[in-house]
C-alpha cells in the first residue's frame, strides 16, 4: 500500500460545472503527476507539478489546471466540465527526475451527467 | 516521441498455466520501462521495472520481464497463473531526462479459469 492519498474517491458533477480533486503525496516525494484514464484505456499523462510549478503536460485543453503546496500536495482543477471528462483521475508520486517508479493513489471517479 | 503496444486486450489462462502479456515498446533513446497492475476500481501498482541493469527483471507476486533491445520487448511473464493474477496489466515507458511522465499501452485483461 503506497502513502499516495485522493479525495474524493468517487464524484457526480453536472456538464459546464468545475471540479476540484485533491493528491497526497507520498513522504519524501518532490512531483506530483496526474493521469486521466477513460473506461477501458491505458492512463493518459494530463500534467506534472514539481516545486509548485508546471513542469510538462500532455495534450489536455488549459480548462485542465493544477496547483502543488509547499507539503508537495498537489489539487486538479477541471473547468466547464464535459461528458468526456468522465474517467478515473489518477495522481502519482515521485522524486523529480529520477524516473524510477511513481506511486500511485487509488484514484478518484468523475462522472459528469 | 516514445509509444508503447500491448498486442492482446485480453488474455485467458487456466490456473497453473503460464502467463505471457506481451509489450512491445517504441523509443528513440534508452528507455525505462515499467508494468503495473490494476484490480476493479483501485489505482496502480507497480509489479517491476527495468532501469538500465539487469535485462531480466523480477518482480511482485511472482512476475517477471525480459527487456529485449533487439526486439523492442518487454514481455511480462508469470510460470504458474493463481486465480488472484486476475486484473488488468499496463506496461508503460518513459526516459531519462524526460519529465518522467509514463507512457502506458491500452492494457491488457488478465482473466483466470479455474
Amino acid at each position: 500500500e503506497t502513502g499516495v492519498t485522493q479525495s474524493p474517491t468517487h464524484l457526480i458533477k453536472t456538464r459546464g460545472q468545475q471540479v476540484t480533486l485533491r493528491c497526497s503525496s507520498q513522504s519524501g516525494h518532490n512531483t506530483v503527476s496526474w493521469y486521466q484514464q477513460a473506461l477501458g484505456q491505458g492512463p493518459q499523462f494530463i500534467f506534472q507539478y514539481y516545486r509548485e510549478e508546471e513542469n510538462g503536460r500532455g495534450n489536455f485543453p488549459p480548462r485542465f489546471s493544477g496547483l502543488q503546496f509547499p507539503n508537495y500536495s498537489s489539487e486538479l482543477n477541471v473547468n466547464a466540465l464535459e461528458l468526456d471528462d468522465s474517467a478515473l483521475y489518477l495522481c502519482a508520486s515521485s522524486l523529480f527526475q529520477m524516473n524510477t517508479e511513481a506511486f500511485f493513489g487509488q484514484g478518484t471517479r468523475l462522472t459528469v451527467v | 516521441a516514445q509509444s508503447v503496444t500491448q498486442l492482446g486486450s485480453h488474455v485467458s489462462v487456466s490456473e497453473g498455466a503460464l502467463v505471457l502479456l506481451r509489450c512491445n515498446y517504441s523509443s528513440s533513446v534508452p528507455p525505462y520501462l515499467f508494468w503495473y497492475v490494476q484490480y476493479p476500481n483501485q489505482g496502480l501498482q507497480l509489479l517491476l521495472k527495468y532501469t538500465s541493469a539487469a535485462t531480466l527483471v523480477k518482480g511482485i507476486n511472482g512476475f517477471e520481464a525480459e527487456f529485449k533491445k533487439s526486439e523492442t520487448s518487454f514481455h511480462l511473464t508469470k510460470p504458474s497463473a493463481h486465480m488472484s493474477d486476475a486484473a488488468e496489466y499496463f506496461c508503460a515507458v518513459t526516459t531519462r531526462g524526460s519529465q518522467g511522465n509514463l507512457i502506458f499501452g491500452k492494457g491488457t485483461k488478465l482473466s483466470v479459469k479455474p
